[in-house]
């Protein structure tokens, strides 16, 4: 049963740069064409896509984050990674990773997620 | 402001069948396919249905999805009080500023 888990700082000061990983087990990341992705949710809003990564390193990115997301993957590893620069309060959610559909982007569904972890942007 | 436009609440009584509207446009839902997700609060969104209306293993078939257009809806049959939730629809923007998109939620009450 394929599992994701989340990790890093729970708490990142203003301007610096967020980073997380996703470690993925019950299943190898590089054995399937499935995408690897991450979506947040700020407290008591919405689902925010950024952005999704294959194994071979191929990326999309929510254009409104482009400038400031790098999502990188590990296979050696069976990671994949989240780093999210010059962050503000704006920044403050509840970050998930999950896995993407396979195939064609139009395909762009996720199962299963991660539990998320809420990661805090404050001085 | 979310690209998918759902309503921000919907009710009824236990027993009763409830329908969620996700509206969008011919970049996203019109030419794209439509999944949806079920948030109980203080946890993970779950997939519920992919593909417009393909539900994954476990999922029961009280849930359903079908897409019509521009726009996408979620019914649920037999309402249980366990299924009172925030649910999301998201698809693929293939817009200028492609990506994945999600409505903004529909808190569901059953009353």
């Amino acid at each position: 049963q394929l599992q994701l888990q989340e990790s890093g700082p729970g708490l990142v000061k203003p301007s610096e740069t967020l980073s997380l990983t996703c470690t993925v087990s019950g299943g190898s990341i590089s054995s399937s064409s499935y995408y690897w992705g991450w979506i947040r949710q700020p407290p008591g809003k919405g689902l925010e896509w950024i952005g999704s990564i294959y194994y071979s390193g191929s990326t999309y990115y929510n254009p409104s984050l482009k400038s400031r997301v790098t999502i990188s993957v590990d296979t050696s590893k069976n990671q994949f990674s989240l780093k999210l620069s010059s962050v503000t309060a704006a920044d403050t959610a509840v970050y998930y990773c999950a896995r993407r559909s396979d195939g064609y982007n139009r395909y762009n569904w996720f199962d299963p997620w991660g539990q998320g972890t809420l990661v805090t942007v404050s001085s | 402001q979310s690209v998918l436009t759902q309503p921000p609440s919907v009710s009824a009584a236990p027993g009763q069948k409830v329908t969620i509207s996700c509206s969008g446009s011919s970049s996203n839902i019109g030419n794209n396919y439509v999944s949806w997700y079920q948030q109980l609060p203080g946890t993970a969104p779950k997939l519920l249905i992919y593909d417009n209306n393909k539900r994954p293993s476990g999922i029961p078939d009280r849930f359903s999805g079908s897409k019509s257009g521009t726009s996408a809806t979620l019914g649920i049959t037999g309402l249980q009080t366990g299924d009172e939730a925030d649910y999301y629809c998201g698809t693929w923007d293939s817009s200028l500023s492609a990506g994945g998109v999600f409505g903004g939620g529909t808190k569901l009450t059953v009353l």
